[in-house]
Formats: C-alpha cells, structure tokens, sequence
C-alpha cells in the first residue's frame, strides 16, 4: 500500500540558509501534519492543515513556514536555520482530522545544520 | 492539556521472554491512546490503538495493550520477543474531539538480545 513519501531523506544545511522539506500523503488523505524530533527526543507536534487551510499549530517556530497545495502534499519551509533545528523532521497524513483517526507517518527528512 | 510518561527509557530483554512496557498519561479530559514504533532511520509505524469497547486492544507483530482508566495507564506487552523488536516504542494521547494533536511519551528502546 501506497505510504507518506517524505523528500528529501536527508539535508545538510549551514547556519542562517534556507531548507524546504515535502511531504507527499497517502492518497485521498486530506490532513497533513508536521513533527520535529530532536535527537534523542520524542516528537513535537509543529503544524497541520486539513483541506489545504492551516488546522493547529503547535511549536512551530516564526522563522518557519509550511503550507497544503492543491494536490494535499505540503511544504515545510525553514529559513535563517540555527544549530538547534538539526532533527528529524516527520510528515504524516490521515483521512479527515478527527481525534481518532490513526496518523501515517513518513519516514522523515534528516536535516542537519553545521 | 495532556502528558504522557513512558517510566522506562531502555528496556533489554532476552529473546523470547515477554516485555511489558509501561505508559501512563495524565488528562483532564478523555482521550484516545496510540502505542507506534520507530525504528531505525525510519518514520513512525502505529503498532495499536484504543478508541472505545474493549481495554484490551491486539496490534500488529503479537503486541497488545490495555486501557485501564482508573490508573490512567496504557501498557504495552508481548508474550515472547524477537530480535526484530529492537526498536523504539512511544505511547501517544489524543484528547477526544480534538483536532489531531498527539502528545507523545519520551519513549522506550526495547533492545532484544539473543
């Protein structure tokens, strides 16, 4: 069966450049949430969207972006990327954004910042 | 707001013993509880979930929980482990009628051993 397709695998960026993540969901899924995961560290919820409108936002820094396209995949932008945004970066998809509706998670975009 | 504590962060077991992992969370309101495992270099993948009915819930790979409300506790087991398991294994919350917003635990790296 078709999964969450994350891209790239992994990212090494510097200090203060810019990173774009995708996220390509299940088909016909209609939400798509973001998690950043420290090293070490459980996931935190960052954003999601539902219907291509932003749903919840949860610890997503200022100096990040994302969005939902008309296709449903979505776009984590970074930009002036520090030290401590170096994680993995998980994308996940569900059919309709009800509380007990299991998401699908990607395998994740390993971003290092040197 | 909700938490979840996962009280073990390493658990080493001997191949083909059983393994109980132990999660507790704490919530004002009720929630659904989730177990998915992570592992290496790979995205997250929901082992079981507990919406309603039963408390004791079957996963995949012979894992099962079960919900009990009183001591607000979610606890993963599996009769007989398999060097495969090695992984990491993280409890999550949703809080009924929210939109998806799940609360991770620390997690817990079950390492089997032959």
């Amino acid at each position: 069966a078709a999964g969450v397709i994350q891209s790239p695998r992994h990212l090494i960026k510097e200090k203060r450049e810019t990173a774009t993540l995708k996220c390509y969901p299940i088909p016909r899924h209609d939400t798509v949430y973001w998690y950043q995961q420290g090293p070490g560290q459980d996931p935190q919820f960052l954003i999601s969207f539902y219907e291509k409108m932003q749903s919840d936002k949860g610890s997503i820094p200022d100096r990040f972006s994302a969005q939902q396209f008309s296709d449903y995949h979505s776009e984590l932008n970074m930009s002036s990327l520090e030290l401590g945004d170096s994680a993995l970066y998980f994308c996940a998809s569900s059919l309709g954004r009800g509380s007990n509706s299991p998401l699908h998670f990607g395998n994740g975009t390993r971003l290092t910042v040197t | 707001a909700q938490s979840v504590t996962q009280l073990d962060s390493q658990v080493p077991v001997f191949e083909e013993a059983p393994v109980e992992l132990r999660c507790n969370y704490s919530s004002s309101v009720s929630v659904y509880l989730f177990w998915y495992v992570q592992y290496p270099n790979q995205g997250l993948q929901l082992l079981l979930k507990y919406l309603s009915g039963s408390t004791l819930v079957k996963g995949i790979n012979g894992f099962e929980a079960e919900f009990n409300k009183s001591q607000t506790s979610f606890h993963l087991r599996k009769p007989s482990v398999h060097i495969s398991d090695t992984a990491e294994y993280f409890c999550a919350v949703n809080p009924w009628g929210s939109a998806r917003q799940l609360t991770f635990g620390s997690g817990t790296q079950l390492t089997v051993l032959p």
